[in-house]
């Protein structure tokens, strides 16, 4: 399976501070994704990284991705309250089945005000 | 609101019983998706539909069915539930098949007695 598994699986940190998230998988892959999900709602698209980049901005997300590794990050800087929710990493394969999105078990970001 | 519609929300169903859950979407997206999420399992892939007129099988398919009649309507039933089917639901789509980003509902609970 080339299941991202993300680390660390539960994150608390202060308002203001950087949050980063880890995630790795095990075999060749199209494109990493996170998500983000918060309690009681459905997952939410946050950053596409190909696998051809190494790095993607999105506001106050930054990821990087790292092939040789098989292992990608998520940066969120300057974390509010409003962050807090559990994050995924998914990850796609080139062709057929290992096309579908394949999701990690999560990692749960608690952000203290 | 353009997106995906799950029904019902919340769902208590006695063992050996027929359930369907609806997911309806709005976008045109070609491709949808059923997940399970399950505490510490993460998202798990049951049945996905390239486009209407075609299925396949994910990771968790067993027990699940599903029919894609047209491009909107993508409905996953359970034949006769049992416990272990206790899970929540998201149905998601996305604009084409394989590893772009995915749409996805608030989620259907379902509890099995």
């Amino acid at each position: 399976s080339q299941q991202g598994e993300e680390d660390p699986q539960a994150l608390s940190i202060q308002e203001g501070e950087n949050a980063t998230m880890n995630c790795s998988y095990k075999t060749s892959i199209n494109n990493l994704q996170w998500y983000r999900q918060n309690s009681g709602r459905g997952l939410v698209h946050l950053i596409l990284i190909r696998s051809n980049e190494r790095e993607k901005h999105s506001g106050r997300l930054r990821v990087t991705l790292d092939t040789s590794k098989k292992s990608s990050s998520l940066l969120i800087t300057a974390s509010r309250a409003a962050d807090t929710a559990s994050y995924f990493c998914a990850t796609a394969g080139h062709t057929g089945a290992n096309s579908k999105l394949t999701f990690g078990k999560g990692i749960t970001l608690s952000v203290r005000p | 609101i353009a997106g995906i519609t799950q029904a019902p929300t919340s769902q208590i169903l006695a063992a050996g019983r027929r359930m369907t859950l609806r997911c309806t979407q709005d976008m045109r997206h070609n491709a949808m998706y059923w997940y399970r999420q399950d505490l510490g399992l993460g998202l798990r892939l049951i049945h996905y539909s390239n486009t209407a007129g075609t299925t396949g099988k994910g990771e968790v398919p067993d027990g699940y069915s599903v029919s894609r009649a047209n491009t909107d309507d993508f409905p996953l039933t359970l034949a006769s539930a049992v416990p272990s089917q206790t899970s929540v639901y998201f149905c998601a789509s996305s604009g084409q098949s394989g590893s772009a980003e995915l749409f996805f509902g608030e989620g259907s609970r379902l509890t099995v007695l």
